[in-house]
């Protein structure tokens, strides 16, 4: 059974660059979340989904990040323009209702140069 | 005050210790609660569920207590392998927004 799958593993762009993080959550799963990890700030929650409909996006630092789910099996999360501060590991996560754990994908290490 | 505050530690033990780490959390209405494992440049990974007459997995124990509201993991007969970050986890909210602490950093010493 697949975990979830998120694509690129590691991508390094230029300041100023569109860059898209792909995210194909587990199958069946109805929570997705994305988050962002430094060393600095740790774990942080930019954004989930509830039956692909944005719940909660108040961790989203700025307009430069968009996130969408068009389908129960795809989202994606978007900067434009990067920033070198936008540089850390973005984690996908998909959960199968409420009340269970969720489960991450292997991570997107994002470099802005 | 942070939603979930854990000691970042590190916790340096030899192995066959026992330790153990608490978590706090603020939000009285949260329904679930977790405990992740971290690897270094690796996926946080789910442990254990924390049930609120606690519950034991091997050698892990995950304890809740709502009336003080934090929640504790007790690792017995440490292990190297056990090296790693552990993740306090909570759901709360409508759609039970999953909030993560800091992470407490064990170190188990050959």
């Amino acid at each position: 059974d697949a975990g979830v799958i998120q694509s690129p593993r590691h991508e390094v762009t230029e300041m100023g660059q569109e860059v898209t993080l792909r995210c194909k959550p587990i199958s069946g799963h109805n929570s997705l979340f994305w988050y962002r990890q430094t060393m600095m700030r740790g774990l942080e929650l930019l954004i989930y989904f509830n039956n692909n409909v944005p719940i909660d996006d108040s961790g989203m630092p700025e307009d430069r990040f968009s996130a969408k789910m068009p389908n129960a099996s795809f989202s994606t999360l978007k900067i434009q323009p990067s920033e070198p501060r936008d540089s850390a590991v973005y984690f996908c996560a998909s959960r199968l209702w409420e009340g269970m754990a969720a489960f991450f994908g292997q991570g997107t290490r994002l470099t802005v140069v | 005050r942070k939603e979930v505050e854990q000691d970042p530690g590190p916790f340096n033990v030899p192995e066959g210790a026992t330790v153990a780490f608490n978590c706090t959390y603020s939000n009285s209405a949260s329904q679930s609660f977790f405990w992740y494992r971290q690897d270094c440049r690796k996926e946080p990974k789910l442990l254990m569920s924390v049930y609120s007459s606690g519950n034991e997995d091997g050698r892990f124990t995950a304890q809740l207590n709502r009336a003080s509201q934090y929640i504790s993991l007790l690792i017995r007969d440490s292990k190297l392998s056990d090296s790693a970050t552990y993740l306090c986890v909570l759901n709360s909210g409508g759609y039970q927004k999953v909030t993560f602490g800091t992470g407490t950093k064990l170190q188990v010493i050959p």
